[in-house]
């Protein structure tokens, strides 16, 4: 199975401020990797497709970036309804495979 | 506009079986695929199983293959999830979710429920 390795696993930051989260895949993926927003008592829902293209309605403020084993995933100008746990996943080979996560939190 | 609503969740014995449901209304469903994932209690989410829009194809995480089964019926827009010889490392929140058009496996899940929990406990 392809591991996924988030960090940080938890994060911090105020409101406007510009986090970024790191994906890493124990071999290359290409570019078959999503990234997800996840609040508590909520379905999941698709922020980046295709390592960085923006879901359908997702503001211009998240971005992703990468290729093969390494990619970020940006938040800029921070805002209180981006508390929540956000997943990277690869679909380059089954089994799908999800990071651990990465919590956010409002300072 | 799209739904995909979870039901069957509860508690239940080890060893003992459950049936999940998933009902999908706002689109054409024979054109989907549907995935299962799941949430256990303070981890991350972890694939489980998909089956493909004309339910000849299915496929299993490694931890439930021989254990879970997933069939559709096209005529009710529903998939289920039936969930045998269940432990208590199953308990978790089970999310029914729609691949993107086309696809089996290959991309992003572009709608998901809400998600129905699951306990397993004596």
């Amino acid at each position: 199975d392809i591991q996924m390795t988030q960090s940080p696993s938890s994060l911090s930051a105020a409101i406007g401020d510009s986090v970024t989260i790191a994906c890493q895949a124990s071999q290359g993926i290409g570019k078959y990797l999503n990234w997800y927003r996840h609040k508590p008592g909520q379905a999941p829902e698709v922020l980046i497709y295709d390592a960085s293209n923006l879901g359908t309605g997702v503001p211009s403020r998240f971005r992703g970036r990468g290729s093969a084993t390494y990619f970020t995933f940006t938040i800029t100008s921070l805002q209180p309804e981006d508390i929540a746990t956000y997943y990277c996943q690869q679909y380059d080979v089954l089994p799908i495979t999800f990071g651990q996560g990465t919590r956010l939190e409002i300072k | 506009q799209v739904q995909l609503v979870e039901s069957g969740g509860g508690v239940v014995q080890p060893g003992k079986s459950l049936r999940l449901s998933c009902a999908a209304s706002g689109f054409t469903f024979t054109s989907y695929a549907i995935h299962w994932v799941r949430q256990s209690p303070g981890k991350g989410l972890e694939w489980m199983a998909a089956i493909s829009r004309d339910g000849s194809e299915d496929f299993y995480s490694d931890s439930v293959k021989g254990r879970f089964i997933v069939s559709r019926d096209n005529s009710k827009s529903t998939v289920y999830l039936q969930m045998n010889s269940l432990r208590a490392d199953d308990t978790a929140f089970y999310f029914c979710a729609r691949i993107i058009v086309g696809s089996n496996w290959r991309g992003h899940f572009d709608h998901w429920g809400q998600g129905t929990l699951v306990t397993v406990s004596s």
